[in-house]
């Protein structure tokens, strides 16, 4: 199974932050990457697939890059409501396989 | 609206059964895979299993083979889990989700599943 490493695992912030979340794969995926939010109690809402693309509805202060082993999550200036668990997903071999999850925390 | 919604969950004994089913509404439910994910309490997820739209091709995480069983009915805009020989290590909120290209694009509210004498 392919092996999706997330750093840092949990991290604290301000509103208005520009931050960085980084996804490892310890094979390569091309572009087979998707970013997901979770917050406490509901299920995870998809940001990003592709690697890259945004899905609809999200807003454009989030975005992915990455190609290969390594990809990252940014978002450009943190708002309240970002305040949530990240994961990344491969979804190039089975079994799709995530990120152990990066937590946003309030500073 | 893309409707999900999760039902069967309970506290079981180690050992024991589960069916979990999810009924979908708002979309051409056979056009789309279906996916189950999973969460143990404080954890991160866990994809389980998922099923192609005519049901003829599904797969596994290691750790379920062999216990775990995805299925689906078009006709009933459902997708099932029927989970044998649970263990204590089952115990987990049960997501099931849209797929669309490899991505998990919609998801259920999931069910909670205890293992547990």
């Amino acid at each position: 199974a392919i092996r999706m490493t997330q750093s840092p695992s949990s991290f604290s912030a301000s509103t208005g932050d520009r931050v960085t979340i980084t996804c490892r794969a310890s094979q390569g995926i091309s572009n087979s990457l998707a970013w997901y939010q979770q917050k406490p109690g509901k299920a995870p809402n998809l940001l990003i697939y592709s690697a890259s693309t945004l899905q609809s509805g999200v807003p454009s202060r989030f975005s992915g890059s990455g190609s290969g082993t390594d990809f990252t999550l940014t978002i450009s200036c943190l708002q309240s409501e970002d305040f949530a668990t990240y994961y990344c997903q491969q979804y190039y071999s089975y079994p799709r396989t995530f990120g152990q999850g990066t937590k946003v925390e309030i500073k | 609206e893309v409707q999900l919604v999760e039902s069967g969950g309970g506290l079981v004994q180690p050992g024991g059964s589960l069916r979990l089913s999810c009924a979908a509404s708002g979309f051409t439910f056979s056009s789309y895979w279906l996916s189950w994910v999973r969460q143990a309490p404080g954890k991160g997820l866990e994809w389980v299993a998922n099923v192609k739209q005519e049901g003829n091709e599904k797969y596994y995480v290691d750790s379920v083979k062999g216990r775990f069983t995805i299925s689906r009915d078009n006709a009933k805009n459902s997708v099932y889990l029927q989970m044998n020989n649970l263990r204590a290590e089952d115990t987990a909120v049960y997501y099931c989700a849209r797929d669309y290209m490899g991505r998990s694009e919609h998801w259920g509210q999931g069910t909670l599943v205890t293992v547990s004498s």
